[in-house]
């Protein structure tokens, strides 16, 4: 089974600061298979980033993914309010999914 | 617009049942994988359990094999989780979610969640 391992646990930022989020891999990952959700209270998880660099449907421009082999980051360039909330990297390369235990996003 | 409407949850003893239920609408169901993925109150996503288009391949995670099984009825559009001698820590509000290609995809989109809560 791969581990994603997230850092930071909390990062605490203002609105208009750049967010950079880290998602560690306990083996490599094919750059095809690593995406990133966004979920906040009392909402089911949103898919915004696939194979480590691609948009999902409806994601804005200043949300962007990079990374390979065991390394990954997102990165949101100017934090909107709305952008406050926890992240989660996955892997789904192998039937046996796996999630990273979140980086919570807050207002600093 | 693709919809995932999760139902069953409840509060239930340990050692009890208990049989979620996925409806799933507007995509062509019988096409893609379906998973169930968990969350416990205040914790990470949890991946359950996942069953492809045809039922040909199932899997589970390692904490719930032998006690939960997945199953699907494509004619119905629905997916549905028995969930047996269940404990303390299976409680958890439990999604469905989809993928939108054959082969491996990232989950989306998912429902809203169904609370299983497991306590005397």
């Amino acid at each position: 089974e791969i581990v994603l391992t997230q850092s930071p646990g909390t990062l605490s930022l203002s609105p208009g600061e750049r967010a950079t989020l880290s998602c560690r891999a306990s083996q490599s990952v094919s750059s095809s298979y690593l995406a990133w959700y966004q979920q906040k209270p009392g909402q089911a998880p949103r898919l915004l980033i696939y194979a480590t660099s691609s948009r999902a449907t409806g994601i804005p421009d200043r949300f962007s993914g990079s990374g390979s082999g065991t390394d990954f980051t997102l990165t949101i360039s100017t934090l909107e309010p709305e952008d406050f909330a926890v992240y989660y990297c996955q892997q789904y390369g192998s039937p046996r999914y796996s999630f990273g235990q979140g980086t919570k996003l807050e207002i600093k | 617009e693709v919809q995932l409407v999760e139902s069953g949850g409840g509060l239930v003893k340990p050692g009890g049942s208990l049989r979620l239920s996925c409806a799933a609408s507007g995509f062509t169901f019988s096409r893609y994988s379906m998973h169930w993925i968990r969350q416990a109150p205040g914790k990470g996503l949890e991946w359950v359990s996942s069953i492809s288009s045809s039922s040909d391949y199932i899997f589970y995670a390692d904490s719930v094999k032998g006690r939960f099984t997945i199953s699907r009825d494509n004619a119905k559009n629905s997916l549905y989780l028995q969930m047996n001698s269940l404990r303390a820590e299976d409680t958890a509000v439990y999604y469905c979610s989809t993928v939108k290609g054959s082969g491996s995809y990232p989950f989306d989109p998912w429902g809203q969640g169904t609370l299983v809560s497991v306590s005397s």
